[in-house]
Formats: C-alpha cells, structure tokens, sequence
C-alpha cells in the first residue's frame, strides 16, 4: 500500500464546476500535511496548508479527518487557470511524501 | 515567502560527462535540503536528503556515488550527476526545509536535463 494515495483522474469539468479531490495516507503518525499545485513542466507550489479544524482559501476548502486518514480539497468556481495537478503532501517529522498527484482540466 | 533558485535550469549534456545542478536558499538559511527527480507524467521521488555540513541521506535503489551531493553551506546544495546517460535525463527539482514547525518546503523552479 503507498504511503498516500490519491485518485489520479483526468478530472474534466467545465468552468464554474464545483470538484473534490481525496487523498488517504497510511501512517497515522503523520504530523503535518499540505496540497501543492503543480503546473506542467514547473516545480511544486504550496496551495495551503491542512488543518483538523478546516481550512479556506477562497475558492479552496481543505479538510482532515484524522481518524480515517484522509486529507480532501474542494476547489468551487473553476476557472480554466486552475487546470493542473493537485499534489497531496504528508509530512512525519522531517520526512515528506508526496502522492501521485490527481489531475485537473478545466473547460471552458 | 522563502526564495529558493536552481542553476542551470535546462542542460544538455553528451553521455558519458557529468553535469552539476545548484540549488540555493536566497533568504533563509536551510540546514536541510532535498533532492527530487520527476520523470514525465509521474510524481516527484526523493532521491536524496541533504544535510549542512554532513553527508546526505539516499533513498533506497539511488546511487550515491552516481548521484554526488554536497551540502556545504546554509544556502546552497549542489547535486552531480556523473557519468550521465541517457536513462538520467528527467526533471530535477531540489526544495529546502523552511524550518517552520510544520516542515513545509520550498521548492527551486527545477533543472531539465537531457542526456544525448
């Protein structure tokens, strides 16, 4: 089983859609955990960090729930500009990992 | 927020030669530093951890001797490829710790190599 998981896609939606990405890790001794958006041929950037309490970002929503081990992000209204890949990261102490990435085309 | 570069940001290289990648904190300091290497349409891997002043940590099935680092300074890391092939070529992208609490990291804009 990997360390994390995530559904690859493509996800195709059109402008405006409304789109949720999951991600499941296995160690629950995980301590801090982000999503990173990477554009095609372009180095990883931090989109927000995840929190148990929820955290919003404008149009962004992320969500932890550490009982089941898994980390969400909702992405509302989306704009062509949001098409690329959506990395989930787990930290656990100084090591990082990072899952597969999940796939975003948006359409207009 | 943190500022890391890489240098070059694309080399091609004959096979056979070694190339070297920098990778440097411009704002922070960075005891720790890691290096990845991202093939087409796959997920970043950890080839290696490096740490200021001692020798890095490699990840299981990369090759320290292939894959030189050197972490001599705050700011900068530099990894070698030696004796490049053709299977090298990728994307390589180091990041460093931005010490926070949380560990989040900072990532270079990534060097493309092409090994002919």
């Amino acid at each position: 089983r990997k360390e994390v998981e995530q559904d690859p896609g493509p996800f195709n939606v059109p402008e405006g859609a409304t789109v949720a990405f999951n991600c499941t890790y296995s160690n629950s001794a995980s301590q801090s955990f982000f999503w990173y958006r990477q554009d095609c041929r372009k180095e990883p950037k931090l989109l927000m960090s995840v929190y148990s309490s929820g955290n919003e970002d404008g149009r962004f929503t992320a969500q932890l729930n550490r009982a089941s081990q898994y980390i969400s992000l909702l992405i509302r209204d989306s704009k062509l500009s949001d098409s690329a890949t959506y990395l989930c990261v787990v930290n656990i102490g100084f090591k990082t990992i990072f899952g597969a990435g999940t796939r975003l085309f948006v359409k207009a | 927020g943190a500022v890391v570069s890489q240098h070059p940001s694309r080399v091609i290289c004959k096979s056979g030669t070694s190339v070297k990648i920098e990778c440097r904190s411009l704002d922070f300091q960075a005891t720790t530093m890691f290096w990845y290497r991202q093939f087409p349409k796959q997920s970043l891997m950890l080839m290696a951890t490096s740490n200021e002043g001692s020798k890095a940590t490699y990840e299981q099935g990369v090759e320290k001797d292939k894959f030189l680092i050197n972490h001599a300074s705050l700011t900068l890391s530099t990894l070698t490829v030696t004796s490049a092939h053709p299977e090298d070529s990728s994307f390589y992208i180091c990041s460093a710790d931005g010490q926070g609490s949380t560990h989040e990291q900072y990532f270079g804009p990534g060097t493309r190599l092409t090994v002919t």
